[in-house]
């Protein structure tokens, strides 16, 4: 089965650019998706094939994709973006969701 | 304005059946693909159904295949997951998701519906 994964966690500086990466197999392929989800939330969709973002997303919100890699990036992080973080693609199944990543805004 | 809301959870002992449903509004629901996801106390998100419109096409995650059951009554705007032979592992927030303006992404979530599987 199709599998996607991240590191578990990222750690930023305020201000600072926070970088998630998510690795799998020709990932760059498929269209990739992120959603950001903070503690007792549901989760909100940040980034949707690979590089757009929904209304109402801040532009510090990008994200790209490539080979076996996509990426979130996150430009002068500020707190309210600690949040766990997780791609997802569509292969054989509708939805492959990655296995998360914390960001931590130090 | 999209709303999703599930109902239907509860604590049911291994074995045992639960049915979740998915009230759906805002949005034209009959035309549109529903979801199902997942998310076990402190993991992350698990894909676990899906179907299509009006032809009702269904996929499910190897996980629940044969045991879960995914359906909707476009004349009432619900979506249904009939759960059977539960087991602990099932144990999650189940949420109810669409992809209600983009192709690929689940870009509308409902609140969420706790299944604990226990004895």
């Amino acid at each position: 089965s199709y599998e996607l994964t991240q590191p578990p966690s990222v750690s930023v500086s305020p201000g600072q650019t926070a970088t998630i990466t998510c690795s799998g197999d020709n990932l760059g392929n498929k269209y990739t998706s992120w959603y950001q989800q903070k503690p007792g939330q549901s989760p909100v969709l940040v980034i949707y094939e690979d590089r757009k973002r929904p209304s109402g997303i801040p532009e510090r919100f990008a994200g790209s994709n490539s080979g076996n890699t996509a990426t979130l990036t996150i430009s002068g992080t500020l707190s309210m973006d600690e949040a766990d973080y997780y791609c997802q693609a569509w292969d054989t199944s509708p939805g492959i969701f990655g296995t998360g990543t914390k960001v931590t805004v130090l | 304005e999209v709303q999703l809301l599930e109902s239907g959870g509860g604590l049911v002992q291994p074995g045992g059946s639960l049915r979740l449903s998915c009230a759906a509004s805002g949005f034209t629901f009959s035309i549109y693909a529903m979801n199902w996801v997942r998310q076990a106390p402190g993991k992350g998100l698990e894909w676990v159904s899906r179907i299509s419109t009006n032809v009702g096409k269904t996929y499910y995650a190897d996980s629940v295949k044969g045991r879960f059951t995914i359906s909707r009554d476009n004349s009432k705007n619900t979506l249904y997951l009939q759960m059977n032979s539960l087991r602990a592992e099932d144990t999650a927030l189940y949420y109810c998701a669409t992809n209600y303006s983009t192709a690929y992404s689940f870009d509308s979530w409902g609140q969420g519906t706790l299944v604990t599987v226990s004895s």
